[in-house]
């Protein structure tokens, strides 16, 4: 079963609100969350580094007051998409890692669209 | 620069008919790579994760192998069912543990 769970897996919205998503780490406390970012027939590109209890680390080009990401507890990292347009569009993934196993698993992602 | 390139991008085959997915990578010190299937619409489903050249791993008609530059991915007798994208991803040691990702291969297996 899935052991990281991410919610909604698809949210529209209009153009300037903004959205929050969630990501649940279900079965292991993971202190560093991942958020990448993946386009139709793309890679997956990393967005940030969520880290529990301290500020997240952003990727090049990502900007850190549009993206807010925050890790509220060893099993959750959100991320919210602030005054959203069109073009943040797109399929947003986090991943985590189990450090005992060295597995990093991914949510099942969330499909963002803005009218 | 690390990088992390599939290929081919897309395979089809027919049922029964092996073949192998290629993943070269340049990295400053690998920590690990990894193997992720994922379906349209889905986040990535773990598959393996290699550690040092020579390493196998196999579960059910997948098989990987790691060298120093590349990585493969063999599939034995595939199924329609393993239709999917297959994408390849490092971790660097500087990157800490996030991963690069290749673009994939899609697989297309045919009845």
């Amino acid at each position: 079963g899935a052991v990281v769970s991410q919610h909604p897996s698809r949210v529209i919205c209009k153009s300037g609100t903004s959205v929050k998503i969630e990501c649940r780490s279900l079965d292991f406390q993971a202190t560093t969350m991942f958020w990448y970012r993946q386009f139709p027939k793309q890679s997956l590109m990393l967005m940030a580094t969520s880290n529990e209890g301290s500020k997240a680390t952003y990727e090049q080009g990502v900007e850190k007051d549009k993206f807010l990401i925050n890790h509220a507890s060893l099993t959750l990292s959100t991320l919210t998409v602030t005054s959203a347009h069109p073009e943040d569009s797109s399929f947003y993934i986090c991943s985590a890692g189990k450090t005992s196993t060295g597995e990093l698993f991914f949510g099942e992602g969330s499909r963002l669209t803005v009218l | 620069e690390d990088q992390v390139t599939q290929s081919p991008e897309a395979l089809r085959l027919q049922e029964g008919e092996s073949s192998s997915l290629n993943c070269s990578y340049t990295v400053s010190g690998l920590r690990g790579l990894f193997w992720y299937r994922q379906d349209p619409g889905k986040g990535p489903e773990f598959l393996f994760t290699l550690y040092s050249a020579g390493e196998e791993k196999e579960k059910e008609r997948l098989k990987a192998t790691l060298t120093k530059k590349e990585s493969f991915l063999h599939i034995t007798a595939p199924k329609p069912e393993d239709s999917a994208t297959y994408l390849c991803a490092v971790q660097a040691n500087q990157a800490g543990t996030a991963l690069i990702f290749g673009k994939g291969t899609t697989l297309s297996v045919s009845s």
